[in-house]
């Protein structure tokens, strides 16, 4: 049961212009949502969260935008650059406890 | 200011064996996540665990896993009588005591392969 989902496995985007990386998730419940990076052999490091009564937060090149009716969230990253790309899970929880990752999305920033 | 360790990063074992998965939180971190990434798939989440507590299992497998967090050392992920469905990358997240909710910090996992 995949309560947090991102349906597109992969993304490429020329250097310069807006990654969109989009989340779906099922459990109206879910008060908080994370973004994470992933390099290969690493562990994922935070980029940036939101939480339920917020739409909108913005950490330099990075937004993530919530929209609850339609129980979605996205990260756009602009401009994209060529070190961003990795693979981006997007994360849910209710007050914190378990957190319900994604399947994450491939980004590929093209120089 | 480490981060989180994990270790080893790499395991390899033979079915049957057990498999011991170690964890050191981040220095003032009390709360640590276990979860596995299964080839081709996201993060699942396994446990989670407060010092000397269980809080979340839900996500264990009923038979063969275990997980502790002790008083003094390192959090522990047990896996008895490893089959080859276990192979896949662990990681450790922990995070500091809740006040506002606060993001978890990964370790760079570890890679168990059963041969």
């Amino acid at each position: 049961d995949q309560q947090v989902k991102q349906n597109s496995p992969s993304l490429s985007v020329q250097e310069g212009r807006i990654s969109i990386l989009n989340c779906d998730y099922t459990n109206s419940m879910f008060d908080y949502f994370l973004w994470y990076k992933k390099y290969p052999a690493e562990g994922p490091t935070f980029l940036i969260s939101i939480s339920s009564i917020k739409d909108k937060n913005e950490d330099g090149r990075f937004t993530v935008f919530l929209n609850k009716s339609a129980k979605h969230l996205s990260l756009h990253i602009v401009p994209s650059q060529p070190g961003d790309s990795a693979v981006y899970f997007c994360a849910a929880s209710v007050n914190g406890n378990q957190f319900y990752f994604g399947t994450g999305t491939s980004l590929t920033v093209i120089p | 200011n480490a981060g989180v360790m994990q270790n080893p990063r790499h395991l390899v074992r033979r079915r049957g064996q057990e498999a011991r998965l170690r964890c050191s939180p981040m220095k003032g971190h009390s709360h640590v996540y276990w979860y596995r990434q299964l080839p081709e798939e996201g993060l699942k989440f396994m446990v989670y665990l407060q010092k000397e507590n269980i809080i979340d299992e839900s996500g264990m497998p009923k038979e063969r896993f275990s997980a502790e967090f002790p008083k003094e050392g390192p959090s522990i992920l047990r896996i008895q009588q490893v089959v080859r469905g276990d192979s896949a990358a662990y990681f450790c997240a922990s995070s500091p005591p809740m006040g506002p909710i606060s993001e978890q910090y990964f370790g760079p996992g570890t890679r168990l392969t059963v041969t």
